[in-house]
C-alpha cells in the first residue's frame, strides 16, 4: 500500500521568509504522480503543484517549487518570499499513474506572521 | 461558475437521522471522489466513480451509500447517523488518464449530535 508522510505537523514562519515542507512516500510503483494541495481556513482544497515521477525536472509555479528526490521518495515545497495569505493547511498526495486513488498525508499547518 | 459544488455546506442533525449530501461538477470530468476530512485534518478517500460505476469502496460502513445518476453527479447518503460520523466530507473530481488534479467542492461539515 502506498503511504505518504509528512513529519512536520506545525510550521511557523516570518512574512517574506522562505519556508520548506517536507513530505515522503512509500511504494514500488514507477510512474505516479504528486501533488502539493492547500487548505486554508475557508476549508477549500486548491493545488498548488503538481510533480510527474518520470520528470527529472522539479516543478515550479511562481513562488512555490519542488524539490523531487526520486530514489529518496522525498517530495519537499519550498515557499518562497511567503505571504500572510499562505498560511493554510499544506497536504502532499500521491496517485499511481492510472489509479483512481489520491493518497494524502497527514498535512501541514503554515502560519505566516506578519 | 463553481466546478465542483456540493450542498449543503454545513449540516447538523441528531444520532439515528438519515441524511444525503449531494454533489455536482460542470466539468465534463469522468471520475468522482467522496472524501472524509476527520477532526485531525487527515484525508481518506471513501469512494470513487468512474462513468457512473463505482471503482473504490475504502471499507466504508454499509450505512454510507454513494449513488451516482450520471457522472456529473455523486450523492452520498448516510443512514443510522453516529457522533463518530461527524466530518468534513468532500466531493471531487478528475479527468481522464492524463488528467491527474483532482478538483475538490468545498466541503460539507457534518455534525452528529
Amino acid at each position: 500500500a502506498q503511504t505518504v508522510t509528512q513529519s512536520q505537523p506545525e510550521m511557523s514562519v516570518q512574512e517574506a521568509e522562505t519556508v520548506t515542507l517536507s513530505c515522503t512516500y512509500d511504494t514500488s510503483e514507477n510512474n505516479y504522480y504528486l501533488f502539493w494541495y492547500k487548505q486554508p481556513p475557508s476549508r477549500q482544497m486548491i493545488l498548488v503543484i503538481r510533480q510527474e515521477a518520470y520528470k527529472q525536472q522539479n516543478a515550479t509555479e511562481n513562488r512555490f517549487s519542488v524539490n523531487f528526490q526520486k530514489a529518496a521518495k522525498s517530495f519537499s515545497l519550498k515557499i518562497s518570499d511567503s505571504q500572510l495569505g499562505d498560511t493554510a493547511m499544506y497536504f502532499c498526495a500521491f496517485m499511481i499513474q492510472g489509479a483512481q486513488k489520491l493518497v494524502f498525508g497527514q498535512g501541514t499547518r503554515l502560519t505566516i506572521n506578519p | 461558475d463553481t466546478a465542483v459544488s456540493q450542498t449543503p455546506k454545513y449540516l447538523v442533525t441528531q444520532m439515528g437521522n438519515d441524511k444525503s449530501i449531494k454533489c455536482e461538477q460542470n466539468l465534463g470530468h469522468d471520475t468522482m471522489y467522496w472524501y472524509k476530512q476527520d477532526s485531525k485534518k487527515f484525508l481518506k478517500i471513501m469512494f470513487s466513480y468512474n462513468n457512473k460505476e463505482l471503482i473504490i469502496n475504502e471499507t466504508v460502513p454499509n450505512r454510507f451509500s454513494p449513488k451516482s445518476p450520471d457522472k456529473a453527479h455523486l450523492n452520498l447518503h448516510i443512514n443510522s447517523l453516529e457522533l463518530g460520523d461527524s466530518a468534513v466530507y468532500f466531493c471531487a473530481s478528475r479527468g481522464g488518464f492524463l488528467n491527474t488534479e483532482a478538483f475538490f467542492g468545498q466541503g460539507t461539515r457534518l455534525t452528529v449530535v
